[in-house]
Order: structure tokens, then C-alpha cells, then sequence
């Protein structure tokens, strides 16, 4: 089945302590994407990647590391988490040309 | 001005009726245009794309777009229950790889 993974679904740390969201696709797509959703705001995007070790920036990138060292897999790194952080993550990617983003079933993470 | 901007709604249509999402744009240079549905606490599901002006019909969606007026629409037919989500719009532009939500339309559908 085609699909983007997200793990873990739910996590709870506390402030400071670093954490890794991994994500994966079997789809051989080219582009991935991380946005967080939060009340109000929307869908924003923290980072994108065109391929493998090209990443850029998206909307919100502050607290937040990516890389793209294989195809499928586009982690999303939290070196020193906050509250301000506490948001719904979703993972997304998509093939080159026209088409939309396949989403993830998203990761809600609390920061105490 | 958000970049692209959506009635957040309730918007509340009784069941078999058709619900009319709609959805501004403020990029001329915008070329692709997505309508993604999500259920609470889902993760956003594409429903439709359109990439030129005028009507694409996909079972009982059809999307529309005007690109001289910036705006896209949803049409949704006989609406049933399970069509009670929120539906996000999503706009981009050829050039860039950032797709650009508003911030949704909560549809209700009653029984």
C-alpha cells in the first residue's frame, strides 16, 4: 500500500529533551514536506526537501532540523523542544511534476 | 492579507443538499489548486486538483476555478453525513515546492 509513515503517533516529553519524528514513504517520491497544524493557524510548513541532501526552509523552520540523507525517509529533529512546540506534525510527500501531497497520520506532540 | 483565505464556517447543509466550499487567493502566479478533506484529528486527504479554469467533475465533487477572479470552489452533491469534515484549500505555484493551505472550512451535514 502506498503511503507516508509517521512515527511515533503521540509523544510526550519535556522541555529540552531532544526528539527525532521520523517519516517514510514508499513511494519514491521526490519531495517531502513537514507542517504543523495548530488551532487557528492552519497548516504551515516547517521544512521541505526537493531530493535526497537538498532541504530548504518553509514558513516556521525555527526549533526545527531535517535531513535527507535516503529517498524515503525525512525525519524531523527537535533539538531543544518548547511548549510553543506542542502542535499536530504532519509528514507529506509528493513525485515531481503536478500532483498533491500524500499526508502522514500525523504526529501530536506535547512539550511540558 | 492571508495568502489564501477560507470562510472558516460552521457551514451546515441538510443531507442530499449541495455544499458550496469556496476559496480566495492572493498569488496571480498561483497554477495548481488542491481540495483536501480532513476529518478530526485525521490527517488531511486530497480530494480533488484542478490546474486550469472552469469545472472538473470527479463523482459527486466538482471543482471550480477562476483564475481571473483568484478564487477556487468546491461543490460537493448530495451531501451525506459522512461528508462532515473540514476542507482545506491549497494553492501553489509552478515555480515553488511550498503548497499553501488556508485554514479550512468545517462542513456539517445534517442527517
Amino acid at each position: 500500500e502506498a503511503q507516508v509513515t509517521q512515527n511515533p503517533r503521540y509523544l510526550i516529553t519535556v522541555t529540552g529533551k531532544k526528539l527525532t519524528v521520523t517519516c517514510s514513504q514508499n513511494m519514491n517520491h521526490e519531495y517531502m514536506s513537514w507542517y504543523r497544524q495548530d488551532p487557528g493557524l492552519g497548516l504551515r510548513q516547517i521544512y521541505y526537501s526537493m531530493n535526497v541532501e537538498v532541504t530548504d526552509k518553509g514558513d516556521v523552520p525555527e526549533g526545527y532540523k531535517v535531513s535527507r540523507k535516503e529517498k524515503r525517509n525525512f525525519p524531523l529533529i527537535l533539538e531543544s523542544p518548547s511548549p510553543n512546540q506542542t502542535s499536530l506534525y504532519f509528514c507529506a510527500s509528493r513525485p515531481t511534476g503536478v500532483g498533491g501531497y500524500t499526508f502522514g497520520s500525523g504526529t501530536r506532540l506535547t512539550v511540558v | 492579507q492571508k495568502e489564501v483565505e477560507q470562510n472558516s464556517g460552521p457551514l451546515s447543509v441538510p443531507e442530499g443538499a449541495i455544499a458550496s466550499l469556496n476559496c480566495t487567493y492572493s498569488d496571480r502566479g498561483s497554477q495548481s489548486f488542491f481540495w483536501y478533506r480532513q476529518y478530526s484529528g485525521k490527517s488531511p486527504e486530497l480530494i480533488m486538483s484542478i490546474y486550469s479554469n472552469g469545472d472538473k467533475e470527479d463523482g459527486r465533487f466538482t471543482a471550480q476555478l477562476n483564475k481571473a477572479s483568484q478564487y477556487v470552489s468546491l461543490l460537493i452533491r448530495d451531501s451525506q453525513p459522512s461528508d462532515s469534515a473540514t476542507y482545506l484549500c491549497a494553492v501553489k505555484r509552478d515555480s515553488s515546492y511550498k503548497l499553501i493551505f488556508g485554514s479550512g472550512t468545517r462542513l456539517l451535514v445534517r442527517p
